[in-house]
């Protein structure tokens, strides 16, 4: 099994709305990752988890909130957002932080009104 | 900051033409460098990888990759692509991206 998977694939929001985007995988990988990506653009990383632990946040606002409840598992909490935070958001995992090659999920489309 | 640039931004070619995108990497840091590609309505895909060693890498799809230390640089062919080439191409150094290729192929 090579796959990431994500859910939802799409996801509506209001501004004061509190939702979550989940992320799994089961090829034993130690990092997952968290990428913004709009269109036309090349992926954004947000957070790297290394062992379960937060290794990376790359100056990510705090309506954005990940979570790391197993190695299998990524979330990403989203609360109070804003319109322009409408993007795919893509969940990536890979044996080693950095250093091997990244599976990417389908992504979650996120439309924020 | 360990960054990629790629060059081109839109390439359109005919079917059978061969295929060359460029990245150039900066200098310094980890040399972990992969091209990945990005089909319509699809995920993000691994074509190849270079960490170290033979300089001229081969992937999936007919696509190779020749990494230059000389040049800082890691670019992509493929002799004779296929209309089903038509994708985004994404050079990226450990966990970052270049800006993107959209390779648009003419049947």
């Amino acid at each position: 099994d090579t796959e990431v998977t994500q859910t939802p694939k799409h996801l509506v929001m209001g501004m004061t709305n509190k939702k979550s985007l989940k992320c799994e995988q089961h090829m034993g990988h130690r990092a997952m990752y968290w990428y913004k990506q709009k269109a036309k653009k090349p992926p954004e990383l947000m957070f790297v988890y290394s062992y379960e632990k937060l290794s990376i946040n790359e100056s990510v606002p705090s309506r954005f909130s990940p979570e790391c409840p197993n190695s299998s598992l990524l979330n990403l909490h989203l609360h109070a957002l804003q319109p322009e935070d409408s993007a795919l958001y893509l969940c990536a995992s890979s044996q080693l932080a950095g250093r091997t090659e990244a599976f990417f999920g389908q992504g979650t489309r996120l439309t924020v009104v | 900051a360990q960054s990629v640039s790629q060059h081109n931004h839109h390439v359109i070619l005919s079917e059978a033409a061969s295929l060359e995108l460029g990245c150039n990497y900066s200098y310094g840091g980890t040399v972990n460098l992969f091209w990945y590609v990005q089909y319509p309505g699809q995920h993000l895909q691994l074509l190849l990888k270079y960490f170290s060693g033979d300089p001229l890498v081969k992937g999936i799809k007919g696509f190779e990759a020749e990494f230059i230390k000389s040049k800082f640089s890691f670019n992509l062919r493929k002799p004779s692509v296929q209309w089903s080439d038509t994708a985004e191409y994404f050079c990226a150094r450990v966990l970052s991206f270049g800006a993107g290729t959209t390779v648009t192929v003419r049947a």
